[in-house]
């Protein structure tokens, strides 16, 4: 099975801090994502990557960068952290353009920014 | 912009009973049709995927179908249990590779 890596399962981080979000996954996918969760927002894209060194802006990227240097490892960079950013963040990826093979999701990184 | 609504937003049932989770979708030019599940403070789990292409979609206790004409899919779960309470989101894939997500259904199955 495939498998997403979230690095961290909670953080705790303090308002103005450059934060590292990592995820990895292990079946060579082209594709990856990274979403955050809010109760009544839903699942919400930040950014995406379709290939090693490419991304692209989701729906929200504002306060957000993202770094792809290998294709199994993509990670979201929070420069400046904000209360605001608070939030459960999942990362998936996928095997091809057309998402024939589905996605898959990591355990997701519960962010908490004081 | 495509839009996807679960109704309903939460679901209680006793504990063997056959339940229907609904989903639809406001523009039929999608590639799949992917139905999760998501406990609390956890990540989402692919339950089914369906193609464009195919009606439905089994797996054990999960039935998922398809009317893509209509924006429609439905996930049909069988002889319900305890275990199977979790927030079950419904995902449609549509062109540039991005996911549109509905807001799921929370569904509790009281022993």
């Amino acid at each position: 099975d495939v498998k997403v890596t979230q690095s961290s399962r909670y953080l705790v981080k303090r308002t103005g801090e450059k934060v590292f979000l990592e995820c990895v996954q292990d079946m060579d996918h082209e594709n990856m994502f990274w979403y955050r969760q809010d109760p009544g927002l839903g699942l919400r894209l930040i950014y995406f990557s379709y290939d090693v060194k490419m991304k692209e802006k989701g729906d929200i990227p504002e306060g957000y960068s993202v770094s792809r240097e290998k294709k199994e490892r993509f990670s979201l960079i929070l420069e400046s952290a904000s209360t605001n950013q608070t939030s459960m963040y999942l990362c998936a990826s996928s095997a091809t353009t057309g998402g024939s093979y589905g996605y898959t999701f990591g355990s997701g990184t519960r962010l908490t920014v004081v | 912009k495509q839009e996807v609504t679960q109704i309903p937003a939460a679901l209680s049932v006793p504990e063997g009973e056959n339940l229907v989770l609904n989903c639809s979708f406001t523009d039929s030019a999608i590639y799949n049709l992917q139905w999760f599940r998501q406990d609390p403070g956890k990540g989402l789990t692919s339950l089914l995927l369906i193609q464009s292409s195919q009606r439905e979609q089994t797996s054990g206790r999960l039935n998922a179908s398809l009317d893509k004409s209509s924006g429609r899919s439905t996930l049909y779960i069988a002889a319900s249990q305890p275990g199977d309470s979790a927030t079950y989101l419904c995902a449609v894939l549509t062109s540039g590779s991005r996911l549109t997500f509905g807001e799921g259904t929370q569904l509790t199955v009281n022993p």
